[in-house]
């Protein structure tokens, strides 16, 4: 089966501009997630879609961020203003259900000058 | 609240020794746990996953883990290195949510 796809692999902008970054979850996978992973450190969740509902954003920065998944399949994350402590690797995951493994894809790497 | 600590940010081995990954979990209900590896530059692999049943975890690449209550932990292991399992590995708990341990960089020496 094909994996999660994200685009673009890598990013850079200056501090204030504005990104967005996409998800492609694997096919019939209800949920979806976005996870932040800063240098050194494990992987934070940042929010999990179930089918094209919110189901957790309580870590995601609202003044900044915000993801939707229209029609419950891809997904787009986007950061405006972005801040240098943006900097870091925005995954996507997708599993069947809410308690299934999770997929990842290979992550797009944003650098804010 | 479901929480997982990593001991060890770093471990080295040399190739055909035994690797052992540390993970202790914290969690209010009975726990779903995983290990992940993650590769440079890419996402993260699922190695094997614990909810219930048999305590002893077989997963991929002949990597295991046991699951011990009454320890709280869920060390990962490898009875014999290769080079090719060089990687950051991540153990994680599952409550409404996945949660990851900071992680651990293997390094494995010829």
């Amino acid at each position: 089966e094909a994996g999660v796809a994200q685009s673009p692999r890598y990013k850079i902008i200056e501090k204030r501009q504005s990104v967005a970054f996409w998800c492609n979850p694997i096919s019939g996978h209800a949920t979806l997630y976005w996870y932040q992973q800063i240098l050194g450190q494990g992987p934070k969740l940042l929010i999990q879609f179930q089918n094209n509902g919110v189901v957790d954003d309580s870590q995601l920065p609202k003044d900044r961020f915000s993801a939707e998944r229209l029609k419950g399949v891809d997904s787009t994350l986007k950061i405006q203003p972005a801040k240098l402590e943006d900097s870091a690797v925005y995954l996507c995951a997708s599993s069947l259900d809410q308690g299934s493994p999770l997929h990842f894809g290979n992550g797009t790497r944003l650098t804010v000058t | 609240a479901q929480s997982v600590t990593q001991l060890g940010s770093h471990v080295s081995v040399s190739e055909g020794a035994l690797v052992l990954l540390r993970c202790n979990y914290s969690s209010s209900v009975p726990p779903y746990l995983f290990w992940y590896v993650q590769y440079p530059n890419q996402g993260l692999q699922l190695l094997l996953k614990y909810t219930t049943g048999a305590t002893l975890v077989k997963g991929i690449n002949g990597f295991e883990a046991e699951f011990k209550k009454s320890e709280t932990s869920f060390h990962l292991t490898k009875p014999s290195a290769h080079m090719s399992d060089a990687a950051e590995y991540f153990c994680a708990v599952m409550g409404g949510k996945l949660i990851f341990g900071t992680g651990t960089r293997l390094q494995v020496f010829p």
